[in-house]
């Protein structure tokens, strides 16, 4: 079956433009999850969803990250007024909490965001 | 502080020999801990969970509550195991804590 996928899979952009970022859990899936995966900083929780609401968005690193998602799927982080620090691969995250996959995490393939 | 601490930024290790990646939690309640492997060009995938206390390539995790670690065993490494791995720890809350991740580089 299908997994996460996450669009675009490679973003350049330039410093002070905002930038939205898509992921498509897997389909059943109600939790969510994104993080940001940076050289020597490993995987970074962002902030994750459980249905449509977001219990904890304390690992958003700024007021220039947002993120929703409707209709208990499709998930949108956006970054307003991109800065270089924001280059990294943002990475997206499905769960189910219940059967054989119970709280396994199945990623996306990442999304490569470059602010020049 | 919830917290996951894999101290070891690079290992590597002669193919054949044991491997050992270290992670320590800290976590007040009941902890529900993950390794998760990156292999080269892959997407970060599970390898193991500490509540299925199964082998999953020769790879084995025991929770330790009172050292509250859970470090990643393999008795043999081969050279396939090279590859990026991350120790997690779900909260209560359903929260996912990553270590920041360990690089085993198998010798050959």
């Amino acid at each position: 079956g299908a997994g996460v996928s996450q669009s675009p899979s490679n973003k350049v952009t330039e410093k002070g433009k905002d930038v939205e970022l898509r992921c498509d859990p897997i389909s059943g899936h109600t939790a969510l999850y994104w993080y940001r995966q940076s050289l020597g900083q490993g995987l970074e929780f962002l902030i994750y969803f459980q249905g449509n609401s977001a219990p904890d968005k304390s690992g958003l690193p700024s007021d220039r990250f947002s993120a929703e998602r409707t209709g208990g799927s499709v998930s949108t982080l956006t970054i307003q007024r991109t800065q270089q620090e924001d280059s990294a691969v943002y990475l997206c995250a499905s769960s189910f909490p219940g059967g054989d996959t119970y709280n396994e995490q199945f990623f996306g393939p990442g999304t490569r965001l470059t602010v020049l | 502080a919830q917290r996951v601490t894999q101290p070891e930024k690079l290992l590597s290790v002669f193919k054949g020999a044991p491997v050992e990646l270290k992670c320590n939690y800290s976590y007040s309640g009941s902890p529900e801990l993950f390794w998760y492997v990156q292999y080269s060009r892959q997407r970060l995938q599970l390898l193991l969970r500490h509540i299925s206390r199964e082998s999953i390539k020769g790879f084995t995790a025991d929770l330790n509550k009172g050292e509250t670690s859970f470090h990643l065993k393999k008795p043999f490494a081969q050279e396939e195991d090279s590859a990026m791995y991350y120790c997690a720890l779900m909260t209560g809350d359903d929260k996912i804590i990553f270590g920041k991740g360990t690089r085993l580089h198998i010798l050959p």
